[in-house]
């Protein structure tokens, strides 16, 4: 069965970064892409990226484009986003997911999220 | 840009039937778009139920259906149940490897 564990909850300052990883468990990491989604509170959800692991090729929305780094370590089967430049706008639920691309385009496993604070 | 709609919130009856919409600011959705559909309960990670359309996820009950009605895409509830109280979003991808989430629609069950 496939698992994505996301690392704990972040309290950042704004302006700072934030680094959330994804490990994956019970598939071929390398076979698929991981998209990363997050949600502010009471709000809906947001795409913010995918990265493809057996490429290491990233692509953002606009929205995040130079603001948003997606990675992928292949021997440890982990995503990584970072978010520089923190605002309290980016206080959020941060979503790994896996993402089918071939042939169609939709999440099917979830990571458990991670929850991110922006706070002076 | 283009914005993906969806009804902000509806609700139905137990066992009622109830078809929520997922549509674009411009254009007509088709099944290009590949639509899915997820289902959120409150401080849970989303659920897939509908992909490419009409696709089950696999353990999904068959009372969740997915069609192109008209311009939209459409996940309909057959046979409404307590626990289908939740937040539905549906998924276009846009073209240029971006994806876009609708805003969500909060379902009542009453």
């Amino acid at each position: 069965q496939v698992q994505l564990v996301q690392s704990g909850a972040e309290v950042k300052k704004p302006g700072s970064s934030v680094k959330v990883s994804c490990k994956a468990s019970g598939g071929t990491f390398s076979s698929y892409t991981i998209s990363w989604v997050r949600q502010a509170p009471g709000q809906g959800l947001e795409w913010m990226g995918r990265i493809i692991p057996i490429l290491g090729i990233a692509n953002y929305a606009q929205k995040f484009q130079g603001r948003v780094t997606i990675t992928a370590d292949k021997s440890t089967s982990t995503a990584y986003m970072e978010l520089s430049s923190l605002r309290s706008e980016d206080t959020a639920v941060y979503y790994c997911a896996r993402e089918m691309v071939s042939g169609s385009y939709y999440f099917d496993y979830w990571g458990q999220g991670t929850l991110v604070t922006v706070s002076s | 840009q283009t914005v993906v709609t969806q009804e902000p919130s509806f609700s139905v009856s137990p066992g009622g039937t109830v078809t929520l919409t997922c549509g674009l600011s411009s254009g007509s959705v088709s099944t290009s778009y590949y639509p899915s559909w997820y289902q959120q309960t409150p401080g849970q990670a989303p659920r897939t139920l509908i992909y490419s359309t009409n696709t089950r996820s696999s353990g999904v009950p068959d009372r969740f259906s997915g069609s192109i009605l008209g311009n939209k895409a459409a996940l309909t509830i057959t046979g409404a149940q307590a626990d289908d109280e939740s937040d539905y979003y549906c998924v276009l991808y846009m073209g240029s490897g971006t994806v876009v989430f609708g805003g969500g629609t909060k379902l009542t069950v009453l």
